[in-house]
């Protein structure tokens, strides 16, 4: 019964690659972000949606692109992986879209070689 | 100047002592803040909310807000050695966006 799942929990590719990671939450949030943790820890918002709607896009290349099919899930499509893109990728959601906390996801460890 | 700013530490306190861990913001109309644990390898875990000026007491934690210093801060009593974590300090800013800004965390090692 985790209340905000993401899948792969790893992920090893190579540079030029593909990848997706996806994100469902079961605690009826509207609200979902991505976040993504460098190496020194920092956890910065990447995107954020409202009921399947964008809201947040922070500048983020468009090699990323999310994909909110309803509002339980929130999807993260990568093209073009570069090794930059090797960080901890963290799924989030909140009840509502103003000033409630975030609860997140247990991660995706992306490593680009 | 960064939006949310904490030492990074590490802190080091000996067991059953206090840690104070501390965040200042530079968002003047920021309204909600916010403590996060994070063990390593792991996700952040919300363990403190505060809205308004003055001290929230929950359990061993006590969070602290100065709107007008724009100082948030968190103590931790009779500390344990499961609190060793990077504790991260998370504001949401005045424009309402429902966007955290999260400081870059302050490594807490509590000493058996």
């Amino acid at each position: 019964d985790t209340a905000v799942s993401q899948t792969p929990k790893y992920l090893v590719t190579q540079m030029g690659n593909d990848k997706s990671i996806k994100c469902e939450q079961n605690l009826g949030h509207d609200t979902m972000y991505w976040y993504k943790q460098d190496s020194k820890k920092f956890l910065k918002i990447m995107f954020s949606y409202n009921n399947k709607e964008l809201i947040i896009n922070e500048t983020v290349p468009n090699r990323f692109s999310p994909k909110s099919p309803d509002k339980a899930h929130l999807n993260l499509h990568i093209n073009s992986l570069e090794l930059g893109d090797s960080a901890v990728y963290f799924c989030a959601s909140s009840p509502l879209i103003i000033g409630t906390e975030a609860f997140f996801g247990q991660g995706t460890r992306l490593t680009v070689v | 100047q960064k939006e949310v700013e904490q030492n990074s530490g590490p802190l080091s306190v000996p067991e059953g002592a206090i840690a104070s861990l501390n965040c200042t913001y530079s968002d003047r109309g920021s309204q909600s803040f916010f403590w996060y644990r994070q063990y390593s390898g792991k996700s952040p875990e919300l363990i403190m909310s505060i809205y308004s000026n003055g001290d929230k007491e929950d359990g061993r934690f006590t969070a602290q807000l100065n709107k007008a210093s724009q100082y948030v801060s968190l103590l931790i009593r009779d500390s344990q050695p499961s609190d060793s974590a990077t504790y991260l300090c998370a504001v949401t800013k005045s424009s309402n966006t429902g966007k955290l800004i999260f400081g870059q965390g302050t490594t807490l090692q509590v000493k058996p």
